[in-house]
């Protein structure tokens, strides 16, 4: 079936700007995650979705992050103003059960955002 | 202050060879243990996962090892083929660690070649 699709592949943005990033779960998954990849590193935990949900936002970095799933699949990751420090990957991953600790989680391909 | 260690960033195997990809972490409270595989421009692949009830974990090619007392996890890749040749994370969650309900630490990766 299909797997986790993420939309733009790639984005640059001046600074100041604000986007918009899309992503698409596995159907029938309850749990959403974003995170955010720098160059170099390993993905970052922004914040957590249980069906439509925002059970943990404790990842974003500030205040011009903002995530949302009114109806429980399709999520958008907004960053308002952009900055050149959010330039990263951001990544989107799924999984079935909403008690995760022990799921696993499919990630989709992620958005490479530039900043200039 | 890195939670999921990865201290090697990067690994040269001769194919055929086994490949020993080792982590370590700080957490006592994480439960759940993943390996996740990510080629250029793709997102994380999952690979195989284990749980801390275990200290073993084999799939196929692919066999993951647990020591809880030292809070150590590898992935042992046998025989290692040039397909294999990719950045590996190690990630780890726990339904009573602190965070979200499952989301992933991650480590910095390592990457992997397997030279024919």
């Amino acid at each position: 079936g299909a797997g986790v699709s993420q939309s733009p592949r790639y984005k640059v943005a001046k600074r100041g700007q604000d986007v918009a990033l899309r992503c698409d779960p596995i159907s029938g998954h309850v749990s959403l995650f974003w995170y955010q990849q720098a160059l170099g590193q390993g993905p970052e935990f922004l914040t957590y979705f249980q069906n439509e949900a925002q059970l943990d936002k404790s990842g974003l970095p500030s205040d011009r992050f903002f995530a949302e799933r009114p109806e429980g699949s399709v999520s958008t990751l907004k960053i308002q103003r952009t900055q050149q420090e959010d330039s990263a990957v951001y990544l989107c991953a799924s999984s079935l059960w909403y008690l995760a600790g022990e799921d696993t989680q499919y990630f989709g391909p992620g958005t490479r955002l530039t900043v200039l | 202050d890195q939670q999921v260690k990865q201290n090697s960033p990067s690994l040269s195997v001769q194919e055929g060879r086994i490949s020993i990809l080792n982590c370590d972490y700080t957490n006592s409270m994480f439960d759940y243990f993943l390996w996740y595989k990510k080629y250029p421009a793709e997102g994380p692949t999952f690979l195989i996962s284990i749980s801390s009830i275990k200290d073993k974990n084999e799939d196929g090619r692919f066999t993951v090892f647990l020591n809880k007392s030292a809070k150590h996890l590898s992935l042992h890749i046998v025989p290692s083929q040039p397909g294999d040749s990719a950045v590996y994370f190690c990630a780890a969650s726990g339904m009573n660690y602190g965070g979200s309900q499952g989301n992933l630490i991650f480590g910095k990766g390592t990457k992997l070649s397997v030279k024919p």
